[in-house]
């Protein structure tokens, strides 16, 4: 089965500055990769995604880059706010699994004010 | 908006009762899941349910069952509750790839 690895499992950094979040996958046939935000005693929720037929997507201050080769992807947050403190968690899927997502263990980020 | 409630936000219970968490969705999903988040770990996978009366296991379905009766509401069962299933539970549905996720429950099993 799929296994994906998530580091750094915390960041901090000063506010306005970025944040990288990096995750590996083990199954080359994933084909989704999205990334949940989770608040402080709120369910997670998805902020972005990328499909493998894409290397790169941008919403605002936050994007995903994807590197199907080396099997990996990342989350970019630039211009941090303190609203951006939060756990992060990305995922994978293939259709075949139906929707059946793998999460890394995630992030916790700080941005300090 | 998608709306995904679940029937308590913390659970006591003592070691070797049955648990029952509900997990209500209001918008007509077809798929429901039911996760367990600990610190490291993630969420992982501990059933599924693609349609009434239908589940599948998960990655770690061991000493839980669940059923769903209606096509809104999946429950999750602890047969015989255990310490080591101390954890937060996370219901989630979806109809095409986004998932939904419910507050969670804080279970603690005493």
């Amino acid at each position: 089965g799929e296994n994906v690895e998530q580091h750094p499992s915390t960041l901090s950094v000063q506010e306005g500055d970025s944040a990288v979040i990096k995750c590996t996958y083990s199954d080359s046939a994933s084909n989704y990769f999205p990334w949940y935000k989770q608040e402080l005693g709120k369910g997670p929720q998805l902020i972005i995604d990328i499909r493998s037929n894409v290397g790169e997507k941008k919403d605002q201050r936050i994007a995903v880059t994807l590197n199907k080769t080396a099997k990996h992807f990342s989350l970019h947050i630039t211009e941090t706010q303190p609203e951006d403190s939060a756990v992060y968690f990305c995922a994978a899927t293939y259709k075949a699994a139906g929707n059946k997502l793998t999460f890394g263990g995630g992030t916790r980020v700080l941005v300090k004010p | 908006d998608v709306k995904v409630t679940q029937s308590s936000r913390y659970l006591v219970k003592r070691t070797g009762e049955k648990v029952f968490l509900e997990c209500v969705q209001d918008m007509d999903h077809e798929n429901m899941f039911w996760y367990r988040q600990d610190p490291g770990l993630g969420l992982r996978l501990i059933y599924f349910s693609y349609d009434v009366k239908m589940k599948e296991k998960g990655d770690i379905p061991e000493g839980y069952s669940v059923s769903r009766e209606k096509k809104e509401r999946f429950s999750l069962i602890l047969e015989s509750a255990s310490t080591n299933q101390t954890s937060m539970y996370l219901c989630a549905s979806s109809l095409l790839d986004e998932q939904y996720f419910g507050p969670g429950t804080r279970l603690t099993v005493t």
